[in-house]
């Protein structure tokens, strides 16, 4: 079974510029979460999104969005950007949810650097 | 106030041998635990969960261990293998938004 598909692997974007990562999750999987990594802060909860509706959201600002497709498939977006945007964005599904006791299943990520 | 504590930041032991890597947590609310594995430059591997109605959950050389009293979890490898060396994190959906918190980590190196 393919794992968790995260494009691009790698970013460079400058200041003020958007980004769209998109995020294929396991087959069946219905929830889509998204994670941001970095150094200082460890990992940090974006959104989860459950049959393309999102039913979490973590405390982002609002430059920060995403969608679920009706396939599952997931985008995330950072509208202007900023230096602080340099990560690593991660994506995970689950079956069901954290809430239902499915564990999360993590792709290997987009390195977001921001010049 | 960290709710996922990994007090040991490194583990070292010798191929063959068990690993014990160890997680403490503060809400006796939470009712789920996750340990996942990493690599440097991929994201976590999910390996093995228990809920609180058990206390403990195998899965071939891995195995967790909870204690609700002590609030206590602990990942037992058995045999440890030179490809176990990574960073374990334990983690449960104790967040304010029911997102996965994590511990800090330990660095499991399993020498040959």
């Amino acid at each position: 079974k393919a794992g968790v598909t995260q494009t691009p692997r790698y970013l460079i974007k400058t200041r003020g510029q958007q980004v769209t990562l998109s995020c294929s999750p396991i087959s069946g999987h219905r929830s889509v979460s998204w994670y941001q990594q970095t150094p200082g802060q460890g990992l940090q909860f974006l959104f989860e999104y459950f049959s393309e509706t999102q039913r979490n959201k973590g405390n982002f600002p609002g430059r920060f969005s995403g969608r679920q497709f009706s396939n599952s498939r997931s985008e995330m977006n950072v509208s202007t950007l900023e230096l602080g945007d340099s990560a690593l964005y991660l994506c995970a599904s689950s079956l069901a949810g954290l809430a239902f006791n499915s564990p999360l299943h993590f792709g290997n990520g987009t390195r977001l650097t921001v010049t | 106030d960290q709710q996922v504590k990994q007090n040991s930041p490194s583990l070292s032991v010798q191929e063959g041998r068990i690993s014990i890597l160890n997680c403490d947590y503060t809400n006796s609310m939470f009712d789920y635990f996750l340990w996942y594995k990493k690599y440097p430059a991929e994201g976590p591997t999910f390996l093995i969960s228990i809920s609180s109605i058990k206390d403990k959950n195998e899965d071939g050389r891995f195995t967790v261990f909870l204690n609700k009293s002590a609030k206590h979890l602990s990942l037992h490898i058995v045999p440890s293998q030179p490809g176990d060396s990574a960073v374990y994190f334990c983690a449960t959906p104790g967040g304010s938004q029911g997102n996965l918190i994590f511990g800090k980590g330990t660095k499991l190196s399993v020498k040959p």
